[in-house]
């Protein structure tokens, strides 16, 4: 079975700082994990994906990942934020032997940015 | 957006009245779902298909159907609306194989009174 447990249900940081968004995931497979964004009151945007090529992965907006088997973990950091980047943000595992190639979602991480 | 159309966007229903809400997408995946979103629970599993007339439960089935009779629409329907059945609601799409990833609708916003 897969799951997710994002550590963080909000987060706040002032504009111009790190960003870092954790994710922890149990799967009994070899996953693929996601990170996506939700701005208020739209629907889910994909900022990147691990799928068993590099561990390091870089997506939109100058966000990346980086994917850590021996920590089931898979973070999401972003160097300086803006305020554009304030959203809730998704992190999702799956695989494609689960039964039904679902989507497993965290309960979400919500961030602030301060001006 | 994967050419992925939910409709309605928003309804307002009475409590006991069936409502169906429709996800219709044009690049013919064969994986669809149906989630729901609530605060402090992120997106949670109701339905999904794996093909025409092929559908499973998933986390949070209790009080809904769905049906897809064709490769392009998949309806969820809520058969005697309940309040606990207030959320926003996205239907989404699998592609396959290595490159895997989700495509979402914009949502619709149901709300039971």
């Amino acid at each position: 079975a897969q799951s997710v447990t994002q550590l963080d249900s909000h987060v706040s940081v002032s504009e111009g700082t790190p960003v870092l968004l954790r994710c922890n995931y149990s799967s009994s497979y070899s996953p693929s994990l996601f990170w996506y964004v939700q701005h208020p009151n739209k629907g889910l945007q994909l900022l990147l994906k691990y799928t068993s090529a590099a561990t390091l992965v870089k997506g939109i907006n100058g966000f990346e990942a980086e994917f850590k088997k021996s920590e089931t973990s898979f973070h999401l950091t972003k160097p300086s934020a803006h305020m554009s980047d304030a959203a809730e943000y998704f992190c999702v595992v799956s695989d494609q032997r689960d039964t039904g190639n679902q989507f497993y979602f965290g309960t979400g991480t919500s961030l602030t940015v301060i001006p | 957006d994967a050419g992925i159309t939910q409709s309605p966007r928003h309804k307002v229903t009475e409590t006991g009245t069936p409502v169906t809400l429709r996800c219709h997408q044009t690049e013919n995946h064969r994986y669809m779902y149906w989630y729901r979103q609530d605060p402090g629970h992120g997106l949670r599993l109701i339905h999904y298909s794996y093909g025409v007339k092929d559908t499973d439960k998933g986390e949070v089935s209790d009080g809904y159907s769905v049906s897809r009779s064709k490769t392009e629409d998949f309806l969820l329907t809520l058969e005697s609306a309940t309040s606990s059945q207030t959320s926003v609601y996205f239907c989404a799409i699998k592609t396959q194989g290595r490159n895997t990833e989700a495509f979402f609708g914009q949502g619709t916003r149901l709300t039971v009174v």
